[in-house]
């Protein structure tokens, strides 16, 4: 089974308050995504990056930022949060461009 | 970017065979067929790869034809654990998008 953990699991905040979700995988992956999922709706991707230093955009437009210092760290923050960010956010992972993504259990985010 | 398209929902009952179709016309040489299986509140979770002819595991099997137009996920003898959103991807694909999936409901 893949080791890849967010944290934390479920967070409440206010509006206005700055926040990072944490994404972590011990197995040395190079490509890592953020994808934002609501209730019962399609993933979309956010944000992903081909390893140290680099990170791009995805399909979805998110007012969201991202970092890649670290091969096995891949940090998303919010500079402001609004109720609009209140969503599930879910980070993965994988070796190859060929090879399966590996899912953390995700951050369900509230906003209030 | 080999686009797929697969049916937005399916029902069927507790210990039939289900098979999941999906088309990919577009798919490139070195594209590997991919699928997931997605939980209420949960990511996806990896099923089965394949590139060709017929892949198996503990899990399902995947049918991919000669021509790699389409794919046929199967699932021998359901239950209704196996009630979930189901997602069929063409890799390597540097922006992994996974679609609205299939919905499947196992019906007692």
């Amino acid at each position: 089974e893949a080791d890849i953990y967010q944290t934390p699991r479920y967070l409440v905040i206010g509006t206005g308050k700055k926040i990072t979700l944490e994404c972590s995988q011990t197995m040395g992956h190079d490509k890592m995504y953020w994808y934002q999922q609501d209730p019962g709706m399609e993933l979309h991707l956010i944000h992903y990056s081909y390893g140290v230093n680099s990170t791009e955009k995805g399909d979805l437009s998110s007012e969201s930022t991202v970092s890649r210092i670290r091969t096995e760290h891949f940090p998303l923050t919010l500079e402001s949060a609004r109720p609009s960010h209140t969503s599930q956010y879910l980070c993965a992972s994988s070796e190859s461009r060929n090879s399966p993504l590996h899912f953390g259990n995700g951050t369900r985010l509230t906003v209030t | 970017l080999a686009k797929t398209t697969q049916p937005i929902s399916m029902d069927s009952y507790e210990g039939q065979e289900v098979n999941i179709t999906c088309s990919h016309n577009n798919i490139a040489t070195n594209d590997y067929i991919t699928w997931y299986q997605q939980f209420p509140s949960q990511g996806p979770r990896f099923i089965i790869q394949g590139y060709k002819t017929k892949v198996t595991n503990e899990v399902a099997s995947l049918f991919i034809p000669a021509d790699r137009k389409s794919s046929t996920l199967s699932l021998p003898r359901v239950s209704l654990s196996d009630t979930a959103v189901y997602y069929c991807l063409a890799l390597p694909n540097d922006k992994i998008i996974f679609g609205k999936g299939t919905r499947l409901h196992i019906l007692p």
